[in-house]
């Protein structure tokens, strides 16, 4: 079954600390890893795409790292800042139905970063 | 470049009542899609059109649920009747194709649907 889960669900982190979300995925076959944001009461904006050959992708303060031997990401938060409180979703492309990709939602990990 | 635009942004309605949700995508956006967000989960495929075309309905609740998207650029999301466990955000994302899976979907606000 095509899965993608998140740790922790939840995390509280003072500002300015760093901080490092989890991802594992059992989705075959397997085309790409996304990590979006969502701030609450808006939609999902992506933070970073990589695909199998990829190992590493940055966004500023945002540094993506995928392991595909062992169907892991992890998402680091470099200095964070307040504005970082958001829910941060993982997001598997793959499991190919009728031709067509398709995405594969984590429950996602919500971070709040207090002053 | 304008984003995806969705209304209502809230709905509060009864169960059993009907509502319907609106979606723009950005404009020469060839894929639509409707999710089904339940607090403290992440984004449940609904519905995805390729222009016009249904490409993907499969966890759609067909009895209650419909859609369409006409002319293939906008797009109707319908629930009739509601009930108690149709309280979600309905967030719709468009992307410039479908398939090539390394283009981005872009998302809307969302609708924030509670049903009493």
């Amino acid at each position: 079954k095509n899965q993608v889960e998140q740790s922790p669900q939840s995390l509280i982190i003072l500002e300015g600390k760093n901080c490092t979300l989890q991802c594992n995925y059992t989705v075959s076959p397997f085309s790409n890893l996304r990590w979006y944001k969502q701030d609450t009461g808006r939609g999902p904006v992506s933070l970073t795409i990589m695909t199998f050959s990829e190992n590493t992708k940055s966004n500023g303060r945002y540094t993506a790292t995928l392991d595909a031997d062992t169907k892991q990401s992890s998402l680091h938060i470099t200095a964070s800042q307040l504005s970082d409180s958001a829910s941060y979703i993982c997001v598997v492309t793959g499991g190919v139905s009728g031709g067509y990709n398709k995405l594969i939602f984590g429950a996602g990990t919500r971070l709040a970063v207090h002053p | 470049e304008a984003g995806v635009a969705q209304s209502p942004r809230y709905k509060i309605i009864e169960k059993r009542q009907s509502v319907a949700f609106w979606c723009n995508p950005i404009s020469g956006h060839a894929t639509l899609y409707w999710y089904q967000q339940i607090l403290g989960q992440g984004p449940k495929l609904l519905i995805q059109f390729q222009n016009n075309g249904v490409v993907d309905d499969s966890q759609l609740p067909k009895d209650r649920f419909s859609a369409e998207r006409l002319k293939g650029v906008d797009s109707t999301l319908k629930i009739q009747p509601a009930k108690l466990e149709d309280s979600a955000v309905y967030l719709c994302a468009s992307s410039l194709v479908a398939g090539a899976s390394s283009y981005e979907q872009y998302f809307g606000p969302g609708t924030r649907l509670t049903v009493t």
